[in-house]
């Protein structure tokens, strides 16, 4: 049990575009989603929190209008990354908290962005 | 807010050597806190995590931690190393969100 999927699980995509990550609970209801960001050889940096049906809650320093996020069931989140550029390039994994409560996340196998 | 820290950002043991991977933690209420193994290119997978029972957690792979609070420490143990334990390590905090610390990369030599 307690399953998380993302899709996909690599994209490249040019310099400009705009890139959509899926992230899906695939056993359980998640009131609660989680955004991060990991580049080569270091840790997890939470980019944001996404509860269903209202507005993502964004770490300071992650701009909102470059990665948008959308929880709009409870099984559903998605990562747009917008006029994406190389920098951007990165090892994004989200994670799921189950709705009947706790503090553990469920994490996604990640999703490897690299822009040319 | 709550924190950890990974002490080393890199340990080499020998293959069938104690493996001890070291996290203190900084939280104003319990806490619950987690270790993971990611292997490259990989998401992370749960090795063990610490909801306030039992202050000593067994986990997979032979992996167990004990939580001291007197130290906030929680370290992470495995009597005999295996090569198939080379992999990246994080300790976790869990609140309203979970948080990270930097990482130990764990080699193991033949």
């Amino acid at each position: 049990g307690a399953v998380v999927s993302q899709h996909p699980s690599r994209v490249i995509c040019k310099s400009g575009t705009s890139v959509k990550i899926e992230c899906r609970s695939l056993d359980f209801q998640a009131t609660t989603m989680f955004w991060y960001r990991q580049f080569p050889k270091q840790s997890l940096m939470l980019m944001a929190t996404s509860n269903e049906g209202s507005k993502a809650t964004y770490e300071q320093g992650v701009e909102k209008d470059k990665f948008l996020i959308n929880h709009a069931s409870l099984t559903l989140s998605t990562l747009t990354v917008t006029s994406a550029h190389p920098e951007d390039s990165s090892f994004y994994i989200c994670s799921a908290r189950d709705l009947a409560g706790g503090y553990e996340q469920y994490f996604g196998p990640g999703t490897r962005l690299t822009v040319t | 807010a709550q924190s950890v820290t990974q002490l080393g950002s890199h340990v080499s043991v020998s293959e069938g050597a104690l493996v001890l991977l070291r996290c203190n933690y900084s939280s104003s209420v319990p806490p619950y806190l987690f270790w993971y193994v990611q292997y490259p290119n990989q998401g992370l997978q749960l090795l063990l995590k610490y909801t306030s029972a039992a202050t000593l957690v067994k986990g997979i792979n032979g992996f167990e931690a004990e939580f001291k609070k007197s130290e906030t420490s929680f370290h992470l143990t495995k009597p005999s190393a295996h090569m198939s334990d080379a992999a990246e390590y994080f300790c976790a905090v869990s609140g309203n969100d979970m948080r990270f610390g930097a990482g130990t990369r764990l080699t193991v030599k033949p």
